[in-house]
């Protein structure tokens, strides 16, 4: 069965920081790999997504998530976070082959400081 | 593109009443997918559908849960007998065959 770990359950950076959250997968082939954010009370945004190919990929908002198959991780990164990156970011993880259901980490919610 | 829609967006009812929730994907997806997410937890799975074909179905989706997509276009899911613990906001989502999946805004229940 595949699962994913998000470490952080909560983390703080001040605006202009770096920023890099943790994702961690299990899963018995190479997945399918998904950043989300959520703002509160909405759906999820779909931020990046890997599905082969190039281990480095670029989203939208200036996100960047690079997928290390020896460390079974997927990290996202922003060089200089903005205060309104301030949300809840999930990783996901989809079985390959088929594409169907996502499984999610609990999730790591971010606070910017200004 | 106009995005998944999800009504209704709040709904508050007493336990034991019944309620239907509406997802209407991204016109051209085929596949449509129901995920229940309680606070401080990411969305779980509930089940999925290609077409008008109800592929997968979590053991989180217990007998009170159905869900359907009679056209395999919008698709609702119903709740019988609600329960407290059936609290949580309700998200629907669609894709392309073997794509990224768009979510909903969703539908947040309380159960009182």
């Amino acid at each position: 069965a595949q699962s994913v770990t998000q470490p952080d359950i909560h983390i703080t950076v001040s605006e202009g920081a770096s920023l890099e959250l943790r994702c961690n997968y299990s899963y018995g082939a190479t997945p399918y790999l998904f950043w989300y954010v959520q703002s509160p009370g909405q759906g999820l945004q779909l931020l990046l997504k890997y599905f082969s190919g190039d281990t480095l990929v670029q989203g939208i908002k200036g996100f960047e998530a690079e997928f290390k198959r020896s460390q079974s991780s997927f990290n996202l990164r922003k060089p200089s976070v903005h205060w309104s990156d301030a949300a809840e970011y999930f990783c996901a993880v989809g079985a390959t082959g088929t594409a169907s259901k996502l499984t999610f980490g609990t999730g790591t919610r971010l606070q910017v400081t200004l | 593109d106009t995005g998944v829609s999800q009504n209704p967006r709040h709904k508050i009812t007493k336990r034991g009443q019944n309620v239907t929730f509406r997802c209407d994907p991204i016109s051209e997806h085929n596949r449509l997918y129901w995920y229940r997410q309680t606070l401080g937890q990411g969305p779980e799975f509930l089940t999925y559908f290609q077409n008008e074909a109800q592929l997968e179905k979590s053991r989180l989706l217990s007998d009170r849960f159905s869900a359907e997509r009679p056209k395999g276009s919008f698709s609702t899911l119903e709740i019988q007998r609600t329960e407290q613990g059936d609290s949580a906001m309700y998200l629907c989502a669609s894709s392309s065959e073997r794509r990224e999946q768009y979510f909903g805004p969703g539908t947040r229940l309380t159960v009182t």
